[in-house]
């Protein structure tokens, strides 16, 4: 079965420091693995798109890296901002059949002042 | 202004009644989604279509119907049969081209449905 599991659950940290979150996927075959940020009461807007020929992507202060082989995935945001508190979703995407992509938890991400 | 809305954003309704949330997108997008969202956990597809007339049952599909009559909309109805309505409900679109690197699927602002 596919999943996709994602740590922390919830992480605090001080405005102005930098933070990773992680992502480990078992989805088979991959094609291609986003970041989505989710702001409370919002849906989810996309952050980056990997897919198995790339091993990082940055979007502004968020930079994400894939290693297809450990199937292992890591958003790093810099400089953290009070707007960065949101809820972060790894998504990965199968090549094999239905294209219906699986979702993780997320890491809830609090930015304290 | 191109995007996917739904409405409305809050939602009440008594228990055993049914209730149908509206999601419509202007992008031209052939598929379309709809999930749950619980606290801490991820999103649940309840249903999708990937073209006019026609969906498929997702994980979730028991107690909710659908309909798919035109490309722009894609109405969801919670019915009294579904045992815990209450949730954040999203919609979503996504050109339907499969698993490529482009087919990004962009959601909705949510609607929050409480069952009293």
């Amino acid at each position: 079965k596919n999943q996709v599991e994602q740590s922390p659950q919830s992480l605090i940290i001080l405005e102005g420091k930098n933070c990773t979150l992680q992502c480990n996927y078992t989805v088979s075959p991959f094609s291609n693995l986003r970041w989505y940020k989710q702001d409370t009461g919002r849906g989810p807007v996309s952050l980056t798109i990997m897919t198995f020929s790339e091993n990082t992507k940055s979007n502004g202060r968020y930079t994400a890296t894939l290693d297809a082989d450990t199937k292992q995935s890591s958003l790093h945001i810099t400089a953290s901002q009070l707007s960065d508190s949101a809820s972060y979703i790894c998504v990965v995407s199968s090549s094999g059949g239905s294209y219906i992509p699986t979702f993780g938890r997320g890491t809830s991400l609090i930015v304290h002042p | 202004d191109g995007g996917i809305t739904q409405s409305p954003k809050y939602l009440f309704r008594k228990e055993g009644q049914n209730v149908t949330l509206s999601c419509e997108q202007n992008l031209n997008h052939d598929a379309m989604y709809w999930y749950r969202q619980d606290p801490g956990q991820g999103l649940r597809l309840i249903y999708y279509s990937q073209i006019v007339n026609d969906f498929q049952k997702g994980d979730i599909a028991e107690g909710y119907s659908v309909s798919r009559e035109k490309k722009e909309s894609f109405p969801l109805t919670v019915t009294s049969a579904q045992k815990n309505p209450t949730a954040f409900y999203l919609c979503a679109s996504s050109t339907g081209q499969g698993a490529r690197s482009t087919d990004t699927q962009y959601f909705g602002p949510g609607t929050r449905l409480t069952v009293l």
